[in-house]
């Protein structure tokens, strides 16, 4: 079975300070990785998925995320934040082979400040 | 880019009533949709994945009987909450994976039903 965890329910930072939203992953067979981006009262936005090949990987708005299988981590990055990035994010897992249903994280809420 | 649209976006209803939710792909075909629940300020639980054509597969713990899943045509999949409750007021959202894609194929999302039943 996959699982996933978002280690930060909530991160709160300033504007134009650079943010980290962490995520680890667990699983047996190889996996895809995906972040979503929920604004309130709205569906999910795909940011940026992993599926192989290099390891960093360039999204939309900024986000960018890195893929370590040895920590089985894929933790979000942004370098400079904006209000409006303010949302709840979502990292999901999952499986190339079999039943491959994507398994989500408890997210992380993002709070930008001025 | 790919579209998902669901409507109606909020409905409210009385207990004991049925409420259907539509989720239509706009400019693509997807074989394969999929139904989660998602409560306040909590992550998205799958309830079933929608075959085109065929029963819906759901999760464990998700009673078909009350949630009905129809998936008609390559652009419509419904949610039919039947003789609702309290507890089943949540938000629900669809998702939808282009026709032939794999795993690796991103699933776009809808906006979103909010239910309430009083």
């Amino acid at each position: 079975a996959q699982s996933v965890t978002q280690l930060d329910s909530q991160v709160p930072v300033f504007e134009e300070a650079p943010v980290e939203l962490r995520c680890n992953y667990s699983s047996s067979v190889s996996v895809y990785l995906f972040w979503y981006v929920q604004y309130p009262n709205q569906g999910l936005q795909l940011l940026l998925k992993y599926l192989s090949g290099s390891t960093l990987v360039k999204g939309i708005n900024g986000f960018e995320a890195e893929f370590n299988k040895s920590q089985t981590s894929f933790h979000l990055r942004k370098p400079s934040v904006h209000i409006s990035d303010t949302a709840e994010y979502f990292c999901a897992v999952t499986s190339s082979g079999g039943y491959n249903k994507l398994i989500f994280g408890a997210g992380t809420r993002l709070a930008v400040h001025p | 880019g790919a579209v998902v649209s669901q409507h109606p976006s909020r409905v409210i209803c009385k207990s004991g009533t049925s409420v259907k939710i539509e989720c239509r792909s706009l400019d693509f075909q997807a074989t394969t949709m999929f139904w989660y629940r998602q409560f306040p300020k909590q992550s998205l639980m799958l309830m079933a994945t929608s075959n085109e054509g065929s029963k819906a597969t759901y999760e464990q713990g998700v009673e078909k009987d009350k949630f009905l899943i129809n998936h008609a045509s390559l652009t419509l999949s419904t949610l039919t909450v039947t003789s609702a409750h309290p507890e089943d007021s949540s938000f629900y959202i669809c998702s939808a994976r282009e026709t032939g894609g794999g795993p690796e194929e991103t699933q776009y999302f809808g906006p979103g039903t909010r239910l309430l039943v009083l």
